[in-house]
């Protein structure tokens, strides 16, 4: 079964204090992995999509990572504003739609 | 571009009535999702139209729900009768399916729907 776990459940940290979040998933012919960030309130908002082990994306402060098993989204030196929930979610094989992890919520201090 | 719009923004309804969700998906996209997030199972696909045909409805909990799409601007999200248990916030997405595999493109989401059921 197709399973997508992120971690942690929740990050806390100071401003300007760098970290990194988990995906792993266990799908068979992965089409595409995607970051999405999600404010209170609103709508989840594309960040990134990755194909193959190896690619890399950057976004301002943030840079995806893909391997075969796992995703990481690193952030560097966040700011409050990167405050919001982020999910991960993948397009198995002969699927249009994408299915989520439940996301890590982070939060950074000022 | 206004992006993918969903009608109404909260919803608050008495367990039996009838509740209806709009979504108008950005023009052009062709494939369109109904998810529903909680905070207990996170984002769950309901059912997804290609070319406004239903493709897979297998998220759909029960007979109590169903969807519809009678064009390529409008789908609706019904449940008949409602229940407590349905109280969940309810997202349209959309997505023009020959970019789906396009790098710089993501599925587009709405603001979403809050429902409560009392």
């Amino acid at each position: 079964e197709d399973q997508v776990t992120q971690s942690p459940e929740a990050l806390r940290l100071q401003e300007g204090e760098s970290s990194s979040l988990n995906c792993s998933y266990t799908v068979s012919g992965l089409r595409g992995l995607f970051w999405y960030r999600q404010d209170p309130g609103k709508g989840p908002e594309f960040l990134f999509t990755l194909y193959s082990a190896g690619e890399e994306k950057e976004k301002e402060r943030l840079k995806a990572t893909l391997t075969k098993k796992e995703s990481f989204l690193h952030i560097t030196a966040p700011k409050p504003e990167d405050s919001a929930t982020y999910l991960c979610a993948v397009r198995a094989p002969g699927a249009n739609n994408l299915f989520f992890g439940t996301g890590t919520r982070l939060t950074v201090i000022p | 571009d206004a992006g993918v719009i969903q009608s109404p923004r909260h919803e608050v309804t008495e367990m039996g009535q009838e509740v209806t969700l709009r979504c108008k998906p950005i023009s052009g996209h062709n494939s369109l999702f109904w998810y529903r997030q909680t905070m207990m199972r996170g984002l769950e696909l309901l059912i997804y139209f290609n070319n406004n045909v239903p493709i897979d409805d297998s998220g759909m909990p029960e007979d109590r729900f169903s969807a519809k799409m009678p064009n390529a601007s409008f789908s609706t999200l019904k449940i008949q009768p409602s229940e407590p248990r349905d109280s969940a916030v309810y997202f349209c997405a959309s997505i023009l399916s020959q970019t789906a595999i396009n790098p710089n493109y993501g599925y587009t989401f709405g603001s979403g729907t809050r429902l409560t059921v009392v």
